[in-house]
């Protein structure tokens, strides 16, 4: 099925540093969803975007919902270790189902 | 409010069993939805279901089957389990109201078919 390009797969960052990641997809979508896994446990969404252009902050996490509606970034600044994990981006265009890239793997040096 | 639960976190079956995976949604959401991922295929979507009727479906075999009862909870069957089947099952419930779409995934089950 269709799926989002998510870069990059894989980061291994110093603690302190800023991260972005970001998705990118062939079609628009009105809905950007950002999620956080931890092994062994299911997704926590992180942030949600609604509005094309939109930039959304949660703690040291902001998003930013892209103005063609074809891509959305996810930034962490000062990186802890508890920030490593998978973050995967996901979109959505009206009742039709959540379409997912296949995630970002952090890694975080103390 | 409590989160989405998923039963059993852990199962370990054989080829050609069947198997019975249950969620509990948020309390209030309607929606919910089945994931299955693994590491080479990532999330793929399963089904939706809304108020007890299938609303969307992922691109899985008849063997994927699912339901939801009339207090939104949701329960989804494999039959003639194949080694392939070995994933983690998440489930995710919404609220579905019009300030957003967010869905919420539960700790997941995780099926392994020996």
């Amino acid at each position: 099925g269709q799926q989002l390009n998510q870069s990059p797969q894989s980061m291994f960052i110093q603690e302190g540093e800023d991260v972005s990641m970001n998705c990118t997809s062939s079609s628009i979508f009105n809905t950007w969803l950002w999620y956080k896994q931890d092994p062994g446990e299911g997704p926590v969404l992180l942030i949600a975007l609604y509005k094309a252009g939109e930039l959304t902050s949660n703690g040291r996490l902001t998003a930013q919902f892209g103005i063609t509606r074809k891509d959305s970034f996810l930034n962490i600044s000062a990186s802890i270790p508890s920030d490593v994990g998978i973050y995967f981006c996901a979109g959505q265009t009206g009742n039709t189902p959540l379409v997912f890239g296949k995630g970002t793997r952090l890694s975080v040096i103390a | 409010k409590a989160g989405v639960t998923q039963t059993p976190r852990y199962l370990i079956k054989t080829r050609g069993q069947q198997v019975t995976l249950s969620c509990s949604p948020i309390s209030g959401h309607r929606s919910v939805s089945w994931y299955q991922q693994t590491p080479g295929q990532g999330l793929q979507f399963l089904f939706e279901y809304f108020s007890e009727t299938q609303r969307n479906k992922g691109n899985f075999p008849g063997r994927f089957s699912g339901r939801q009862f009339s207090n939104s909870r949701s329960e989804m069957n494999v039959s003639t389990l194949e080694l392939g089947d070995s994933a983690l099952y998440l489930c995710a419930s919404s609220p579905l109201t019009n300030s957003g779409n967010e869905q919420f995934f539960g700790p997941g089950t995780r099926l392994t078919v020996l």
